[in-house]
């Protein structure tokens, strides 16, 4: 069955810190794997996807499909990036074409 | 112009009454979705849909049901509303089963 888990519902960093928020998945198939931000009083949208290999406002997720992960990563945390943050799986062989993981709340403390 | 637009914004109303919420997109996608994120911000998929298959989370209940009158529009229905049901509802679409969502700006219900 398709499933995205992001185990952790809140979490707390320094400006910055390190910060690395979890997402493990389940899929039977080749999954397209997405990091997408809600900030606060704004529309959901795309931060980005793990075919681009790209950073983004310096946010990198590897795709570890020995490990079936796409873990979030910054190295320096910033208080402009607290928001919350979801994993999403994107496939085509059966069931729901886009799911997501619970979320994530960042919070970044000055 | 805005690629995926809901109205209304903000509802409000009583238990026990039904009401519909609108999602239209403009960008040709083929697949539309409805996810309701609760008061803990966590968001859940509702129901994915295209012109050729409804897909139903079987843990919405019935009283919820999606129409969809042509390609680019998506509408939720929602009967005999709960108190339960207050959240943030999101409508988003996609081209093909591997792209990119875009979202609407939200539907804020309150069920009073």
């Amino acid at each position: 069955a398709q499933r995205v888990t992001q185990p952790e519902k809140l979490l707390s960093v320094f400006k910055g810190a390190p910060v690395e928020l979890k997402c493990n998945y389940s899929y039977s198939g080749s999954p397209e794997l997405f990091w997408y931000v809600q900030y606060s009083r704004q529309r959901l949208q795309l931060l980005l996807r793990h075919i681009s290999r790209e950073s983004i406002k310096g946010f990198t997720a590897d795709l570890n499909k020995g490990e079936t992960s796409f873990h979030l990563k910054k190295p320096f945390a910033q208080e402009e990036d607290s928001a919350m943050y979801y994993c999403a799986l994107s496939g085509d062989t059966g069931g729901f074409k886009t799911i997501f993981g619970a979320g994530t709340r960042l919070f970044v403390k000055a | 112009d805005t690629a995926v637009s809901q109205t209304p914004k903000y509802l409000v109303t009583q238990m026990g009454n039904d009401k519909s919420i609108k999602c239209e997109q403009n960008l040709g996608h083929d697949t539309m979705y409805w996810y309701k994120q609760d008061s803990k911000k966590f968001l859940k998929i509702m129901f994915s849909y295209n012109n050729k298959e409804l897909i139903i989370n079987e843990t919405v209940p019935n009283r919820f049901s999606p129409k969809s009158p042509d390609k680019a529009h998506l509408n939720l229905h929602i009967n005999s509303l709960e108190l339960g049901d207050s959240a943030v509802y999101f409508c988003a679409s996609s081209l093909g089963t591997t792209e990119e969502a875009f979202f609407g700006q939200g539907t804020r219900l309150t069920v009073v």
